[in-house]
């Protein structure tokens, strides 16, 4: 079956500590996002990704880097420069911007 | 001014009710217009993409009014399942990204 996956679905990181969340698509959508949603707020972009070797900073970029060597991959990680990573980390993908997105099922991550 | 807004909620509404949710976007060159469903702690999923000329889908109306850039979403007949929270998606093509209002919570009681 087609989807998007991302992984872990728990993660802890300790203060300081630089971690990577994994994002896989084997939709062949060429386009790819992800998304940060805190406990009752909407989702804010991070960082989104139109073709191989090419992405762009959302509008809370900060603190965070991608890369996309690969269609099928967007993996992003949360550096120690971000100072409040706590959140509900979400991946998405789509064939083209009119149409909607697929969503990952997200990953949880948590500062100790 | 958000670029999408939403109705705060939450809707605390009885079984079989009728309940609309409104939205409203600030960008008047925005293309694509989505209704999407986010159940607690779980990823947000499409429920319909909405058209200027409104569509239908079972008890789901959407409507789309550019003039005034406002969309709305008409739950009929609301079951226990449709408790959760609704997201008025916007997208706004030279962007190449999609904006989310913030959400309107639903729940529906027996």
């Amino acid at each position: 079956d087609g989807g998007i996956t991302q992984s872990p679905k728990y993660l802890f990181r300790k203060e300081g500590q630089n971690v990577t969340l994994s994002c896989e698509q084997n939709l062949n959508h060429d386009a790819m996002y992800w998304y940060r949603q805190d406990p009752g707020q909407g989702l804010r972009l991070i960082y989104y990704s139109q073709i191989v070797n090419d992405f762009q900073k959302g509008d809370i970029a900060e603190g965070y880097s991608v890369s996309r060597e690969k269609k099928e991959s967007f993996p992003l990680t949360v550096t120690s420069a971000q100072k409040n990573p706590t959140a509900f980390y979400l991946c998405a993908s789509s064939i083209l911007e009119n149409y909607g997105y697929t969503f990952g099922s997200g990953t949880r991550l948590t500062v100790v | 001014r958000k670029e999408v807004e939403q109705d705060p909620g939450p809707f605390n509404v009885p079984e079989g009710a009728t309940v609309a949710f409104n939205c409203t976007y600030s960008n008047s060159a925005s293309q694509s217009f989505f209704w999407y469903r986010q159940d607690c702690r779980k990823e947000p999923k499409l429920l319909m993409s909405v058209y200027s000329s409104g569509n239908e889908d079972g008890r789901f109306t959407a409507q789309l009014n550019r003039a005034s850039q406002y969309i709305s979403l008409l739950i009929r007949d609301s079951k226990l399942s449709d408790s959760a929270t609704y997201l008025c998606v916007v997208n706004i093509v030279q962007g190449g990204k999609l904006i989310f209002g913030q959400g309107t919570e639903l729940s529906v009681k027996p």
